[in-house]
């Protein structure tokens, strides 16, 4: 079964600085990977996804991420952090077989002014 | 347009009280999903719809009774709560074909007295 880590619970960043949120998966071919942002008491909104070809993916609100095969990561990075990225990220990953995505713990991001 | 709607956005309720929580999609999705989730928590699934027939049951209490009376619509009745139940419910829909994605709704708090 597919398993997903996000080793960070909380990042601290300052606005303006760069970020990058770790995701690491446990999976043996290769999986489709996401990224969802949830602000509080909100829902999960879709930031990016990977399935094949390129390995750096563009998502919305400034966000990219990269997959790397060798290290089992899928790393969310935003070059310049505004207050309102504030929020819930969680890293996701499935399988070709499967339509139940496996969710990582979710790190949270605080952003000081 | 990836719009999941989902109706209240706010229930309090007794533990003796029956209610229902409304999600609907109009993206032509044929799986539709019923999460709970607790705070600073990933997403547990509860319930999955495709082509409007339950699919998955993830061993959730009877108390929570699903419906899907069509391909755009999904309920969640609710009766004889318990206080553990209070959690954001959320509801998501997931497009087909080989770059399927969930997409989620804002969730209804819900609290039980």
């Amino acid at each position: 079964a597919q398993s997903v880590t996000q080793p960070d619970i909380h990042i601290t960043v300052s606005e303006g600085a760069s970020l990058e949120l770790r995701c690491n998966y446990s999976y043996g071919a290769t999986p489709y990977l996401f990224w969802y942002v949830q602000s509080p008491g909100q829902g999960l909104q879709l930031l990016l996804k990977y399935f094949s070809g390129d390995t750096l993916v563009q998502g919305i609100k400034g966000f990219e991420a990269e997959f790397k095969r060798s290290q089992s990561s899928f790393n969310l990075r935003k070059p310049s952090v505004h207050w309102s990225d504030a929020a819930e990220y969680f890293c996701a990953v499935r399988t070709g077989g499967s339509y139940i995505p496996t969710f990582g713990r979710g790190t949270s991001l605080i952003v000081h002014p | 347009d990836t719009e999941v709607t989902q109706t209240p956005k706010h229930l309090v309720m007794g533990m003796t009280n029956k209610k229902s929580l409304k999600c609907e999609q109009h993206m032509g999705h044929r799986a539709m999903y019923w999460y709970k989730q607790k705070a600073k928590k990933p997403p547990e699934l509860m319930f999955v719809y495709s082509y409007e027939k339950l699919s998955i049951n993830e061993s959730v209490p009877s108390r929570f009774s699903p419906e899907c009376p069509n391909s755009s619509l999904l309920n969640l009745h609710l009766h004889a709560l318990q206080p553990e139940d209070s959690a954001l419910y959320l509801c998501a829909s997931r497009t087909t074909g080989s770059s399927d994605t969930q997409y989620f709704g804002p969730g209804t708090r819900l609290t039980v007295l």
